[in-house]
């Protein structure tokens, strides 16, 4: 199957350590990507890689990936971390996959 | 630090062909490790991959568009431009262009990303 697969919304209460995971057999062979989206905003890379931030990316975001599982960690969340999450990978065919996202609230 | 602008009609009749221009700037599209994306997200909805482009021409499109999605790339501009053909309104969407790591697949930057809405 080419799909990911996210929970649709998480809540985190403000400070609390939170993971978003993704699920798809394509995660079995390729690394996942993440995408934070705030409203009104294009989609920003929080994390790639086996786990890897780019440059300007708090480190309280890490990631990791085992079996057909990818995951995003918030460590210490806070209020700005609120936004939408999206996780992308590819298939067989370098096709790109996203899943449909999970909405992050921080409480 | 690699710029990406979106620009094109925002508004396309049913039926029509949509295009879309993506302008690169502080960067070159002819660079070996990126191909150029486009992504649309329908209004409070998630992100789809439309297809990709490297700087040779070859492309890759999304099986679920490919019979109706033409990328095209002008190294001479520095700029990727996206058909869409015989739109609906389902084709309304915010398109974006990003920039995508060969070999790895992660995308950025992306640009900020243009609405269009097909209507007549």
């Amino acid at each position: 199957s080419s799909e990911l697969t996210q929970d649709p919304a998480v809540s985190v209460a403000l400070g609390q350590t939170v993971r978003i995971t993704c699920q798809g057999d394509s995660l079995r062979g390729y690394y996942a990507s993440w995408y934070q989206q705030k409203p009104g905003q294009a989609p920003v890379l929080v994390m790639h890689g086996k786990d890897s931030r780019p440059s300007g990316i708090p480190d309280r975001f890490s990631g990791s990936s085992s079996g057909n599982t990818a995951s995003l960690t918030i460590t210490g969340a806070q209020a700005e971390d609120e936004a939408d999450y999206y996780c992308n990978s590819r298939d067989s065919s370098d096709a790109r996959l996203f899943a449909g996202g999970t909405k992050l609230t921080v409480l | 630090q690699v710029h990406l602008q979106e620009s094109g009609p925002g508004l396309v009749k049913p039926s029509e062909t949509l295009s879309l221009t993506c302008t690169v700037s502080s960067g070159s599209v002819s660079s070996g490790n990126y191909y150029w994306s486009w992504i649309r997200q329908t209004p409070g909805k998630g992100l789809e991959w439309i297809g990709y482009i490297f700087y040779s021409g070859s492309t890759n499109y999304n099986p679920s568009l490919k019979s109706r999605v033409t990328i095209s790339i002008d190294t001479s501009k520095n700029q990727l431009s996206l058909n869409l053909s015989s739109v609906t309104a389902a084709d309304t969407a915010i398109y974006y262009c990003a920039r995508d790591r060969r070999g790895i697949n992660w995308f950025d930057p992306w640009g900020r990303g243009t609405l269009v809405t097909v209507s007549a």
